[in-house]
């Protein structure tokens, strides 16, 4: 069965401190893997992507991501925190067809000034 | 850009009401979501639908039904609204033929007194 697990519930990290937020899946096939993020009562943000190619992607607000397929890990990275970060992540795993889509549980972050 | 629009931000409802609520996108997508999003439960699927007039039930379909006439609208109904049932409600859409990304609405917070 697909899952994604997110092993931390809230991080808190220092405005201008480098963060990295984890995430580990299970898929039986090629996975395509996500990170998006959530502000307070809005929806959710594609931050990133990755089906193919080079196994480091970019996104926006300048995150990136690692795919390490021997780990079954997708994490998340920044090398400076900004205040404007603080909000919930979410990792996921789906498939080409936009139809399988599984969630992990989340990460919130905080960010002390 | 893709657009997601749900009709309504906030709702307050009494218990037994039906309720609708309206999520449309503008860009041709063939699959469309309805999740339910509580703390601590992360995202869980109601709905979904890959089709004009097809509907799958998702994870927790139980007092809700779904309706989908046209290719661009996918609607939530709750018969009954039951307190139980207050969360907040995110519609999502993706294509079939790209990357699987899904794309969020801003959400729908409904509260049922």
């Amino acid at each position: 069965a697909q899952s994604v697990t997110q092993p931390d519930i809230h991080i808190t990290v220092s405005e201008g401190a480098s963060l990295e937020l984890r995430c580990n899946y299970s898929y039986g096939a090629t996975p395509y893997l996500f990170w998006y993020v959530q502000s307070p009562g809005q929806g959710l943000q594609l931050l990133l992507k990755y089906f193919s190619g080079d196994t480091l992607v970019q996104g926006i607000k300048g995150f990136e991501a690692e795919f390490k397929r021997s780990q079954s890990s997708f994490n998340l990275r920044k090398p400076s925190v900004h205040w404007s970060d603080a909000a919930e992540y979410f990792c996921a795993v789906g498939s080409r067809s936009g139809q399988n889509f599984v969630f992990g549980p989340g990460t919130r972050l905080s960010v002390l000034p | 850009d893709v657009k997601v629009t749900q009709s309504s931000r906030y709702l307050v409802k009494r218990t037994g009401e039906k309720v609708f609520l309206e999520c449309v996108q503008d860009m041709d997508h063939e699959n469309m979501f309805w999740y339910r999003q509580d703390p601590g439960l992360g995202l869980r699927l109601i709905y979904f639908s890959y089709d004009v007039k097809m509907k799958e039930k998702g994870d927790i379909p139980e007092g809700y039904s779904v309706s989908r006439e046209k290719k661009e609208r996918f609607s939530l109904i709750l018969e009954s609204a039951s307190t139980n049932q207050t969360s907040m409600y995110l519609c999502a859409s993706s294509s079939g033929q790209d990357t699987g990304e899904l794309f969020f609405g801003e959400g729908s917070r409904l509260t049922v007194l």
